[in-house]
């Protein structure tokens, strides 16, 4: 099993430009999560789904927007970069709400 | 609004010596908690959570931590730590309803 992945691994992006972020697990995993990473901050959830075809806020959803067509797939979109979205992202995915998340490798995002 | 505080920026310790990682918790009704490792370069992984039952939780790489209800803390811990367990260790926590909130993260440095 691959697990959790994320693609791309690195992008660097102008402010303005617009990019999506794919996430895919191969683990039958009903609930799909978007984080960014921040140094001093921790993790921050920016949206999430509870299965096929749902998708809902979380803390810091400004800017982003998500689409779960298949249940593998959890796609993260910028429409128009800005630098404040210069972090790390990593994709999860949980079997149910409270059991343990597995993460991707991340993609490390620079808006210039 | 539920948090999650660990206290400590980064930890010391010598190789051999037992290791503590403190996080305190606020959340409604019974918590979910949780610790995550993450290395260099990597996604976080899964090390131990604590749902219900015996306060001391056994994890992954003979990390443990100690459910404190009274206190709010679940404090990670290790009788004897390794040059490899140095990492960024990450608390998080759920409640009733909610979803999963990180803290900001402790930086294991484990020196021989």
């Amino acid at each position: 099993n691959a697990g959790v992945t994320q693609t791309p691994k690195f992008r660097v992006l102008k402010t303005g430009q617009s990019m999506t972020l794919l996430c895919a697990q191969d683990m039958n995993h009903e609930y799909m999560y978007w984080y960014r990473q921040d140094p001093g901050m921790g993790l921050r959830l920016i949206h999430y789904s509870v299965g096929e075809g749902t998708t809902a806020k979380g803390e810091v959803p400004d800017g982003y927007n998500v689409s779960r067509l298949k249940k593998q797939n959890f796609l993260l979109g910028l429409e128009s970069a800005a630098p404040s979205q210069t972090s790390v992202y990593f994709c999860a995915s949980s079997y149910l709400r409270d059991n343990e998340q597995f993460f991707g490798p991340g993609t490390r995002l620079t808006v210039l | 609004a539920q948090s999650v505080a660990q206290p400590e920026d980064q930890v010391n310790v010598a190789e051999g010596n037992p290791l503590t990682v403190k996080c305190t918790y606020s959340v409604s009704g019974n918590p979910y908690l949780f610790w995550y490792v993450q290395y260099p370069n990597r996604g976080l992984q899964f090390l131990l959570k604590y749902i219900t039952g015996d306060n001391l939780v056994k994890g992954s790489y003979g990390f443990e931590a100690e459910f404190n209800k009274s206190q709010t803390s679940f404090h990670l811990k290790k009788p004897s730590a390794l040059v490899s367990d140095s990492a960024l260790y990450f608390c998080a926590a759920t409640g009733t309803a909610s979803k999963l909130t990180f803290g900001t993260g402790t930086r294991l440095q484990v020196t021989l």
